[in-house]
């Protein structure tokens, strides 16, 4: 079965760094684009970026273009999402997803249970 | 514009039907996916495409789309379906992905 387990999460200062992992497992990772979306505390949804399935692409919400990276390493089956210059406006949990697809269409059909960041002085 | 606006709230009496809508420039182009999430968990992926349900969504979950107005509609609403429901779609570019601002169901 499809799993996705976020880690890397924790509480750390305004200005400092931060490297997310999602561990994947149950399907062939290589073949799908990934997704990391963040949920403020009691707030929506936002998209955050996607790496297509052999990283050759890469696109970025505007809020986090420039500070985010993210990134895969298909032989461990691991997705990353690197944070710097942290700001407490991205506090959030952060989910990572697969990016399903069929006849064209994407979707995220399957999600970690999330890692939580909180920055904070 | 890449926003998707969506009602907060509706409610729903219980076995009755309920429609959520979202509202946005790129519903022309991208159909809506949507996402249920019930407090504490991670989303769900409940429609996608036309109106297509992942295996194991129940078939009393449908959408549509109307120009630049997606929908989705719960028959027969269930305790269960208590929840916050989001729309998703693409953006111009097709690269980037919004997520509509979000509609809490409450069953009655």
């Amino acid at each position: 079965q499809v799993q996705l387990v976020e880690s890397g999460g924790g509480v750390v200062l305004p200005g400092r760094s931060l490297r997310l992992s999602c561990a994947a497992s149950g399907f062939t990772f290589d073949t799908f684009g990934m997704h990391w979306v963040r949920q403020a505390p009691g707030k929506g949804l936002e998209w955050v970026a996607v790496t297509w399935y052999d990283g050759s692409n890469t696109y970025y919400a505007d809020a986090v273009k420039g500070r985010f990276t993210i990134s895969r390493d298909n032989s461990k089956n691991t997705l990353y999402l690197q944070i710097d210059s942290l700001r407490v406006e991205d506090t959030a949990v952060y989910y990572c997803a697969r990016g399903g697809y069929s006849n064209g269409w994407r979707y995220f059909d399957y999600w970690g249970q999330g890692t939580l960041v909180t920055v904070s002085s | 514009s890449s926003e998707l606006t969506q009602d907060p709230a509706v409610s729903v009496a219980l076995g009755q039907t309920v429609r959520i809508t979202c509202q946005g420039d790129s519903l022309r182009s991208w159909y809506a996916t949507w996402y249920q999430q019930k407090p504490g968990q991670a989303p769900l992926l409940v429609i996608y495409g036309k109106n297509n349900r992942p295996s194991g969504i129940p078939d009393r979950f449908s959408g549509s789309t109307s120009g630049n107005t997606a929908s989705l509609t719960i028959t027969g609403a269930q305790a269960e379906d208590e929840a916050d429901y989001y729309c998703n779609s693409r953006d111009s570019s097709g690269n980037h992905y919004v997520f509509g601002t979000g509609t809490k169901v409450t069953v009655l």
